[in-house]
């Protein structure tokens, strides 16, 4: 059973360009997580997704972030007209439909915004 | 407003000791809590969950407690090996009923040394 997956690992975008992460849950994993990593910061929760439905983007800043897990295909984390701040690591998680469960992260993705 | 604290400083141990964590949390009320491992580079492997009617979880080497009216969890590694060191996390669930919105802290990096 692979584990969760996310690509690509490391993305490059100059200010101004749109970048699209993708996150692939394990097998039978309905729930999918997004985190934001800054250097030497904890992990900052972005958004929680089931399929075709966003349950919480508390943690989405308001404009140019975006979020989606359809039915069929990967979850999409997308940032249109990066700035240099948006540089980070962004993990996504996944967990199955069950609460109060461990969530399994996958590699990351690093974003650099020259 | 919510707040987890883990010691930001660096813990230092000497190889066959008992490592001990702390995680601090205040304004919260948590189902339960975690603690995962991240080394760098990588996403963060979940390690133990605990929930709040529970005092103490062991795993292995591992062992945690859980203090709901000090607001305290504590995580400890015996006999503890340089394959060991690692950041560790502690999380909190904030989630309102069927969500699994999970708080981390900023981690504790644990060195282990011959």
């Amino acid at each position: 059973n692979a584990g969760v997956m996310q690509n690509p690992r490391h993305l490059v975008r100059r200010r101004g360009q749109e970048a699209r992460l993708r996150c692939s849950p394990m097998k039978g994993h309905s729930h999918v997580y997004w985190y934001r990593q800054l250097p030497e910061e904890g992990l900052k929760f972005m958004v929680y997704l089931q399929k075709e439905n966003i349950i919480d983007e508390s943690g989405m800043p308001k404009e140019r972030f975006s979020a989606e897990f359809p039915k069929e295909g990967p979850s999409i984390l997308r940032i249109q007209q990066v700035v240099r701040g948006d540089s980070a690591a962004y993990f996504c998680a996944s967990s199955p439909p069950l609460h109060y469960n461990e969530q399994f992260f996958g590699p990351g993705t690093r974003l650099t915004v020259l | 407003s919510q707040k987890i604290e883990q010691n930001s400083e660096a813990l230092n141990i000497q190889e066959g000791k008992t490592a001990t964590l702390t995680c601090n949390y205040t304004n919260y009320s948590p189902a339960y809590l975690q603690w995962y491992r991240q080394d760098p580079g990588r996403g963060p492997v979940f390690l133990l969950l605990i929930r709040e009617n529970e005092k103490e979880k062991r795993k292995e080497r591992l062992k945690v407690t859980f203090d709901t009216t000090l607001k305290q969890s504590l995580f400890h590694i015996t006999a503890s090996q340089p394959a060991d060191s690692a950041t560790y996390l502690c999380a909190l669930d904030i989630g309102a009923y069927n969500t699994d919105k999970l708080i981390f802290g900023t981690g504790t990096r644990l060195q282990v040394f011959p």
